[in-house]
């Protein structure tokens, strides 16, 4: 596996569901993202964790739990989604951007969720 | 309150022909700048990235930086209909000590056989 990686590609679940999103890098970076692009919006950042720490909470719903075990693996849990919730959900890394190896992102495929 | 502008498109050029792709900023603190391309169902893909004033050129693409009046443009050159697709300017703030990327609605560009 190369770049970034995230599973599953498509999901449709209901309001009261519970499931889980997964991105892999295999890049080296330290930092990871997790962004929602919906339709005719610029993509939003939803959470930044940087050496397994959170540092970024941009006034996320409680309804999206992040998690991030290792500098590798990055979770998004969700439960009691709602329809406007439906959006691609992108995940990207890149070095520490207070290091010195650069700011560039580099985005996984994405999931494309659909709650009904 | 950081912004990056740009016009959503369509932006229709002939195949061979230069496109032009711009981006306008709202806050001075932001030093890099980057250019993704999206195709439709796809995520974003980096193309360019640029740091300082100038121009900076990768095959066909020139990404050029105007910090004084705070603008960022893209130019393809003999542009291909497989350059088609949705390309998003990012302004980078992290200096400003947050680790946030703002990215614009991104400009659809249309390339003409």
């Amino acid at each position: 596996e190369t770049g970034v990686t995230q599973t599953p590609r498509h999901l449709v679940m209901g309001m009261t569901n519970k499931k889980s999103l997964k991105c892999e890098q295999h890049l080296g970076h330290n930092a990871m993202y997790w962004y929602k692009q919906s339709a005719k919006k610029p993509l939003e950042l939803m959470f930044v964790y940087s050496l397994e720490e959170r540092v970024e909470n941009n006034s996320v719903p409680s309804r999206f739990s992040p998690e991030c075990p290792n500098s590798s693996h990055l979770f998004l849990h969700l439960h009691t989604l709602q329809p406007e919730d439906s959006a691609l959900y992108l995940c990207a890394s890149s070095q520490d951007p207070y290091g010195t190896g650069g700011t560039e992102q580099y985005f996984g495929p994405g999931t494309r969720l659909t709650v009904t | 309150q950081k912004e990056v502008e740009q016009n959503s498109g369509p932006l229709s050029v002939p195949e061979g022909a230069i496109a032009s792709l711009n981006c306008t900023y709202s806050d001075r603190v932001s030093q890099s700048f980057f250019w993704y391309r999206q195709y439709s169902g796809k995520s974003p893909e980096l193309i360019m990235s640029i740091y300082s004033n100038g121009d900076k050129e990768d095959g066909r693409f020139t990404a050029q930086l105007n910090k004084a009046s705070q603008y960022v443009s893209l130019l393809i050159r003999d542009s291909q209909p497989s350059d088609s697709a949705t390309y998003l300017c990012a302004g980078d703030y992290s200096g400003a000590g947050s680790y946030q990327l703002t990215f614009g609605k991104g400009t659809k560009l249309s390339v003409i056989p």
